[in-house]
């Protein structure tokens, strides 16, 4: 079965600090890995997909993350943090076959941004 | 483009009971799938349909149901209530048959039981 694992279930950065979230997978095939955010009371929100197209991906709102196999790694950053970024992020594994797919999510990260 | 809706917002009953949530999913999608958001947690994956019928599920008892409609809306049922149920249901649409199957989410329902 595939995981994902989401080191740190806080990180506090301050307004225009790099923001770094890590996420390491476990795969025995070539993963399809995806980052979403949570804002309070809200659903999720695609940020961005790795889908082997390209390992630097980049998604909405300046994040980006990097995939390394080597590493079984996933992490997600954002060169400079704005208050608007605080909210709860999820790396997630997509598990099956085309026909039907499940989305194995970590338990996340809660970004605190202060001015 | 209407995206995914789910109501209703929230919910509360009592142990025991009985809870029907539900969720159209966004144009042009014909896959809806159903996952629990307990707090402080990430979601977890509890079934998928496709085509009105059940097309994976996660590691949940039976008394998690559901249902898809021909219009591809769908309807997720829980029997017996327990305390442990209480979560954020999540739904999820998305467009199986070709390309990343990629799942687009609702806002989903907040169940409290009591």
């Amino acid at each position: 079965a595939q995981s994902v694992t989401q080191l740190g279930s806080h990180v506090s950065v301050s307004e225009g600090a790099l923001v770094l979230l890590r996420c390491n997978y476990s795969s025995s095939v070539p993963p399809y890995l995806f980052w979403y955010v949570q804002y309070p009371n809200q659903g999720l929100q695609l940020l961005l997909k790795y889908t082997s197209a390209a390992t630097l991906v980049k998604g909405i709102n300046g994040f980006e993350a990097e995939f390394k196999k080597s590493e079984t790694s996933f992490h997600l950053t954002k060169p400079s943090a704005h208050m608007s970024d605080a909210a709860e992020y999820f790396c997630a594994v997509r598990e099956g076959n085309q026909a039907g797919t499940a989305l194995i999510f970590g338990k996340g990260t809660t970004l605190s941004v202060s001015s | 483009e209407t995206g995914v809706t789910q109501s209703p917002t929230h919910l509360i009953k009592t142990r025991g009971q009985q809870v029907t949530l539900r969720c159209s999913s966004q144009s042009g999608h014909n896959t809806v799938s159903w996952y629990q958001q307990a707090l402080g947690q990430g979601p977890q994956f509890i079934f998928q349909y496709y085509r009105e019928e059940e097309n994976g599920r996660g590691n949940f008892p039976p008394r998690f149901s559901g249902l898809q409609f021909p219009n591809y809306s769908s309807e997720l049922n829980v029997n017996a209530l327990e305390l442990d149920d209480s979560a954020l249901y999540l739904c999820a649409s998305s467009h199986s048959g070709g390309g990343h199957n990629e799942q687009f989410f609702g806002p989903g329902t907040r169940l409290t039981v009591l």
